[in-house]
């Protein structure tokens, strides 16, 4: 089983519509998660952090449910600016190992 | 922008050769990381430095090798190249803090032909 897995995608919407991305982790001794953005050909960029209580950002809200070892984004009103890769990113007990999922890809249509 | 520059952005090597990439942390950031991309997949961790010491390492052979200077920017050192070490290489850096955030650069681009 891989350390950190995603919805494989992609995912095509429309302009407008909800979105959500699932993330499931393998290692329960993980301290840290991220939502990481990433547009093709560049690199990726902080979404937001993962809280247990749940956050949110605007448009997106994040959630983390440690006792499942699952991570939600979801993104509302979508905009076709928000077509891009979503990482989820989980960090190890000690800090030092970001481990990043295959990310799923999103496409915000006209 | 970041603050984390990557150089060389783009760089074409033969199988068996040695390659060099460099990065420069963002201002205040003593640990460096580098992730190694492959076309269609997330950032594979290779090793992070805090303080000029290695202080993790991802599941990459020993060819794979780096270096941080006392400023706090790194190289990332890989010998006797494969075809499949063609990737993005990115480099990110942190402020060391318990909920630390990466900052990456634009990365480099390595074909190995």
């Amino acid at each position: 089983r891989k350390e950190v897995e995603q919805d494989p995608g992609p995912f095509n919407v429309p302009e407008g519509a909800t979105v959500a991305f699932n993330c499931t982790y393998s290692n329960s001794a993980s301290q840290s998660f991220f939502w990481y953005r990433q547009d093709c050909r560049k690199e990726p960029k902080l979404l937001m952090s993962v809280y247990s209580s749940g956050n949110e950002d605007g448009r997106f809200t994040a959630q983390l449910n440690r006792a499942s070892q699952y991570i939600s984004l979801l993104i509302r009103d979508s905009k076709l600016s928000d077509s891009a890769t979503y990482l989820c990113v989980v960090v190890g007990p000690y800090g030092q190992n970001f481990v990043f999922g295959p990310g799923t890809r999103l496409s915000v249509l006209p | 922008e970041t603050g984390v520059t990557q150089s060389p952005t783009h760089l074409i090597k033969t199988r068996g050769q040695q390659v060099t990439l460099r990065c420069s942390s963002q201002s205040g950031h003593n640990t460096v990381s580098w992730y190694q991309q492959a076309l269609g997949q997330g950032p594979q961790f290779i090793f992070q430095y805090y303080r000029e010491e290695e202080n993790g390492r991802g599941n990459f052979p020993p060819r794979f090798s780096g270096l941080q200077f006392p400023n706090y920017s790194s190289e990332l050192n890989v010998n006797a190249l494969e075809l499949d070490d063609s990737a993005l290489y990115l480099c990110a850096s942190s402020d060391g803090q318990p909920d630390e955030k990466l900052f990456f650069g634009s990365g480099t681009q390595l074909s190995v032909l």
